[in-house]
C-alpha cells in the first residue's frame, strides 16, 4: 500500500527557534497532503491542505505565518513552525492521497512529536 | 456543514469480550466512511472503508457497515485482544475526497 513517511519523529527546540518537518510519499505522488495537529487526548485538527506547486489553503484560525507549508515536489511536503513557543508544543501528523481514483482514504505519517522549552 | 460523532470514551474491555463504537454521520451527498485506528505514539492508518450504502468494511475481525437510513456506520468486533488497544477513529470523505473529517476518537483499553 501506500507509504507516507515524516521526519523527524521526535524534536525538542528551544523557545524562538524554528523547526521543519518533513512528510513524504514514498512509493506514489501525492498531489494533496493535509498537515494536522493533535493535542493529548483529543481528534486531529487540520491545520492546513497542501498542493504541490501552489500556495498550502489553511483553516481557520492557523496562523500561515506561524505555521509555513511548502510542497515543492509531488513526493515532499514540509512544515515549518517558525518562532516557536511552548504552546506549539504538540503532535503534528501528515497524510496524503494517492492519485487515481480518490475514494478519499488517507495515508498518514507515523506523526512528530514537537516540544518547545 | 458534514460532522461526525462518535462514542466518548475510553471504552474498557476484558480480552474477549465484544466490541462497539458507535458512529454517526452528518452530511450532503454520498460521503465514503473510514475507521482508522492510532496505536500510542504513532499516526493513523485505515483500519476498514465502505464508500456506499450497505457496503460492509472488515479488517483483522473488526467490521462496519454503513447504514444510510440511520446514517451510522458502528466498529464492531466479536473478541477483542489486548493488541486491540488503541485510539480509534470514525471519518467521512466527501464525495470528491477532498475534504475528511473525524469524530473525536474513542479511546479502547482492552485488560488481559
Amino acid at each position: 500500500g501506500a507509504v507516507v513517511s515524516q521526519h523527524p519523529s521526535r524534536v525538542i527546540c528551544k523557545s524562538g527557534t524554528s523547526v521543519k518537518i518533513e512528510c513524504r510519499s514514498l512509493d506514489f505522488q501525492a498531489t494533496t497532503m493535509f498537515w494536522y495537529r493533535q493535542f493529548p487526548k483529543q481528534s486531529l485538527m487540520l491545520m492546513a491542505t497542501s498542493n504541490e506547486g501552489s500556495k498550502a489553503t489553511y483553516e481557520q484560525g492557523v496562523e500561515k505565518d506561524k505555521f509555513l507549508i511548502n510542497h515543492a515536489s509531488l513526493t515532499l511536503s514540509t512544515l515549518t513552525v517558525t518562532s516557536a513557543h511552548p504552546e506549539d508544543s504538540s503532535f503534528y501528523i501528515c497524510s496524503a492521497t494517492a492519485g487515481g481514483v480518490n475514494t478519499g482514504e488517507l495515508f498518514f505519517g507515523e506523526g512528530s512529536r514537537l516540544t518547545v522549552l | 456543514g458534514d460532522s461526525v460523532t462518535q462514542m466518548e470514551g475510553p471504552v474498557t474491555l476484558s480480552e474477549e469480550a465484544f466490541l462497539t463504537i458507535n458512529c454517526t454521520y452528518t452530511a450532503t451527498g454520498y460521503p465514503s466512511l473510514f475507521w482508522y485506528v492510532q496505536y500510542p505514539g504513532e499516526g493513523l492508518q485505515l483500519l476498514l472503508k465502505a464508500t456506499k450504502a450497505d457496503d460492509k468494511g472488515s479488517n483483522k475481525g473488526f467490521e462496519a457497515t454503513y447504514r444510510k437510513e440511520t446514517t451510522s456506520f458502528h466498529l464492531e468486533k466479536g473478541s477483542v485482544q489486548v493488541s486491540d488497544s488503541a485510539v480509534y477513529f470514525c471519518a467521512l470523505s466527501d464525495t470528491g475526497g477532498f475534504k475528511t473529517i473525524f469524530g473525536a476518537g474513542t479511546r479502547l483499553f482492552v485488560k488481559a
